[in-house]
């Protein structure tokens, strides 16, 4: 299995809604990564968690809230979000963290109206 | 902080022509990655290149990695509608450092 799946793949939110985005791996990949990406625009990185910690968090507001409640799950928890956080949320994972190439999932399309 | 910049941010291709897409990194990089995105999908892995000078082909596309490791090209020959998408380099400081990801070229093929 060389999938990265996140859930939903579409999510439309008020500015006051708390949802979260999910990504799952069973490839054993041991770091796992969050990219936004608008519209005709390169993936962003947002936070990246290696062997199950926080490594980088590409000082991205306190809204987003990442969470890995085990090296195969990888949570996006959002709250308050503003208009202009409309973007696809990008999945990754890798190996272990040290170069490699990455594995994207689908994305979920999140609209904040 | 590191910039990686890819020219040109648009090519129109027609139908069995060839292209290059170029990539330049601010600084000196350890590996380049080029990903390929179909228009509303995500980005696909297609080869890293970790070697200064070094070449990779795979089939009609033809990866290279330049002397001093600050820039990349990818060349497309024959070019096919299933090439229709865009290409980014990503660019690696340090085996662990982030990724950073040009600005993408989008490529539009002319039956």
């Amino acid at each position: 299995d060389t999938e990265v799946t996140q859930t939903p793949k579409h999510l439309v939110m008020g500015m006051t809604n708390k949802k979260s985005l999910k990504c799952e791996q069973h490839m054993g990949h041991r770091a796992m990564y969050w990219y936004k990406q608008k519209a005709k625009k390169p993936p962003e990185l947002m936070f990246v968690y290696s062997y199950e910690k926080l490594s980088i968090n590409e000082s991205v507001p306190s809204r987003f809230s990442p969470e890995c409640p085990n090296s195969s799950l990888l949570n996006l928890h959002l709250h308050a979000l503003q208009p202009e956080d409309s973007a696809l949320y990008l999945c990754a994972s890798s190996p272990t963290g040290s170069g490699e190439k990455l594995f994207f999932g689908s994305g979920t399309q999140l609209s904040v109206l | 902080g590191q910039q990686v910049m890819q020219i040109p941010q648009y090519q129109h291709v027609q139908e069995g022509e060839d292209f290059t897409t170029y990539c330049n990194s601010s600084t000196t990089l350890s590996n380049i990655q080029w990903y390929k995105q179909r228009p509303g999908g995500h980005p696909v892995f297609l080869i890293q290149l970790v070697k200064s000078g070094e070449v990779k082909k795979q089939k009609r596309l033809t990866f290279q990695f330049g002397e001093a490791k600050k820039n990349s090209s990818l060349h497309i020959t024959a070019t096919q509608t299933t090439d229709v998408g865009t290409y980014f380099c990503a660019g690696q400081k340090a085996a662990g450092n982030k990724l950073t990801f040009g600005g993408g070229t989008r490529v539009l093929v002319k039956p």
